[in-house]
C-alpha cells in the first residue's frame, strides 16, 4: 500500500542497453514528476506530466523518453545506457488543487541505476 | 544555471549542539519547501513557508523564510543522531506557472554521538 512506487529499486545494467523504470501512484495526485539524484546528492528534475500531458521537460539526453499511460503511472525508458546514466531516479507526483499544496512532492524509494 | 544556492554542502555537528542551513534564490520565490533525506531514503517533505517573514517550528527545528522572499533557513537546536540524512530546500520560482520547483544542492548532516 505504499504511496508512490517505483519498480525495480536497483539496475545494473551494461553499457548500450535499454531499460525501463515504472512508477505508480495511489494518492489521487495529477501531477507526477522524474528526477535524477547524482551522486553529490544533487537532486534535479527531469520530467513532469500533469494528467498524461508532458508539462517539464528539462534539458535532457532525448535517449531518455518519459510515458504516461495515465494519470496515476509514469514511467522511464532509457535507450543506449551511458556510464553518465548511473544515479539514483526518484519518482515524485504532487496534489491537485491550490497552487501551495498542489507544489509538494510526495517521492517514491527510488530506482538505484548502475551502468558498468 | 541553479537558482537556488543553498549553504552548507556538509555540516559536521556534536550531538547536543545547534546548527543552521540557508537557501538563497537569485529570484523572488511564491514558496519555499523544506525536505529531509535520510542515508539510503528518499526526500521527505517537511514543510511548507509562504509568507513573508514567516517563521514556523517543529519541535526542535525552526524554519524561516526571508522578507523578500529570496532566502530561508533551517535552524536544527540540540542536534540528535535522527537527525543525520540531507536537508534540501525547494523554491517555487513565481513566473513558473506549472510550479516547477528549483532544489537545493542539499546540506549533509552528520552527528557525532
Amino acid at each position: 500500500d505504499t504511496a508512490v512506487s517505483q519498480t525495480p529499486k536497483y539496475l545494473v545494467t551494461q553499457m548500450g542497453n535499454d531499460k525501463s523504470i515504472k512508477c505508480e501512484q495511489n494518492l489521487g495526485h495529477d501531477t507526477m514528476y522524474w528526477y535524477k539524484q547524482d551522486s553529490k546528492k544533487f537532486l534535479k528534475i527531469m520530467f513532469s506530466y500533469n494528467n498524461k500531458e508532458l508539462i517539464i521537460n528539462e534539458t535532457v539526453p532525448n535517449r531518455f523518453s518519459p510515458k504516461s499511460p495515465d494519470k496515476a503511472h509514469l514511467n522511464l525508458h532509457i535507450n543506449s545506457l551511458e556510464l553518465g546514466d548511473s544515479a539514483v531516479y526518484f519518482c515524485a507526483s504532487s496534489p491537485p488543487g491550490v497552487l501551495g499544496a498542489k507544489n509538494i512532492q510526495y517521492f517514491g524509494a527510488g530506482t538505484r541505476l548502475s551502468v558498468l | 544555471g541553479q537558482q537556488v544556492m543553498q549553504i552548507p554542502q556538509y555540516q559536521h555537528v556534536q550531538e547536543g549542539e545547534d546548527f543552521t542551513t540557508y537557501c538563497n534564490s537569485s529570484t523572488t520565490l511564491s514558496n519555499i519547501q523544506w525536505y529531509k533525506q535520510r542515508p539510503g531514503g528518499h526526500p521527505v517533505f517537511l514543510i511548507q513557508l509562504v509568507k513573508s517573514g514567516e517563521v514556523k517550528k517543529q519541535k526542535r527545528l525552526t524554519f524561516q523564510f526571508g522578507e523578500a522572499k529570496k532566502n530561508s533557513s533551517l535552524h536544527i537546536t540540540a542536534t540528535q543522531t535522527t537527525d543525520v540524512g540531507t536537508y534540501f530546500c525547494a523554491g517555487r520560482i513565481t513566473t513558473d506557472s506549472w510550479g516547477k520547483l528549483q532544489f537545493g544542492a542539499g546540506t549533509q548532516v552528520v552527528v557525532t554521538p
